[in-house]
């Protein structure tokens, strides 16, 4: 079965510095989000992407991230300058145009911000 | 926005047993109410969804019924398994927007 793939699983960075997450959605499918759970919170939304552009993204998404499809298979979220608050899970997760119903999730990357 | 409750945070049940998870919306735009099932250290699995225009749907131990009046939807999983230990998150999303709305999930223990 296709999977949405996250690296890294687990990550741990310094307050202030940048960090990438990466993930490679289903290859057929072109609805690509990003979304995030802090712990013991509920997942929320952060961001979706169509078409190379940012079709919807949320209160949570300020200038301090970012979204790029640099190929035809990575999808990454970027995170200029860490805080503290931004340690959570963060998964990726990819639709097929064709079916709005549920999308499939990879196994996200934790992020710690030490 | 959309706000989606969801109850109980826990549950524990006796393998063989039903279990039932309960989640409120509050936005009456919203259209689609998928479920999500979550292993320990996995991302979110789809394992059943529902549509406004239908009131219940089953998929064999596992049904999904909706009440869009009241606006909740319930999960209802029979003949529990210790596989089916796991968190469960329910999910709003209305007809205008990409993005789901989620619960603050269950965790689901089935005790052999």
């Amino acid at each position: 079965e296709p999977e949405v793939t996250q690296t890294p699983s687990h990550q741990v960075t310094q307050m202030g510095q940048e960090v990438i997450l990466r993930c490679v959605p289903i290859s057929n499918h072109l609805y690509f989000y990003w979304y995030r759970q802090i712990l013991g919170q509920k997942v929320e939304f952060l961001v979706s992407f169509y078409n190379n552009e940012i079709s919807e993204k949320s209160e949570i998404f300020d200038d301090q991230f970012s979204v790029e499809r640099p190929d035809g298979s990575n999808f990454t979220l970027k995170i200029r300058s860490t805080k503290l608050e931004d340690s959570a899970m963060y998964f990726c997760a990819s639709s097929d145009v064709r079916n709005l119903g549920g999308y499939t999730f990879g196994s996200g990357t934790r992020l710690t911000v030490v | 926005g959309e706000n989606v409750e969801q109850h109980p945070s826990t549950l524990s049940v006796q393998e063989g047993d039903s279990a039932v998870i309960k989640c409120t919306y509050s936005d009456s735009a919203s259209n689609y109410f998928p479920w999500y099932k979550q292993e320990l250290g996995k991302g979110p699995q789809l394992i059943i969804d529902i549509r406004s225009n239908v009131g219940e749907k089953k998929d064999q131990r596992i049904a999904v019924t909706l009440n869009k009046t009241a606006k909740h939807f319930s999960l209802h999983i029979t003949e529990t398994q210790p596989e089916d230990s796991a968190v469960y998150f329910c999910a709003a999303r209305s007809n205008t927007g990409n993005q789901f709305y989620f619960g603050t999930g269950t965790s689901l223990t089935v005790i052999p």
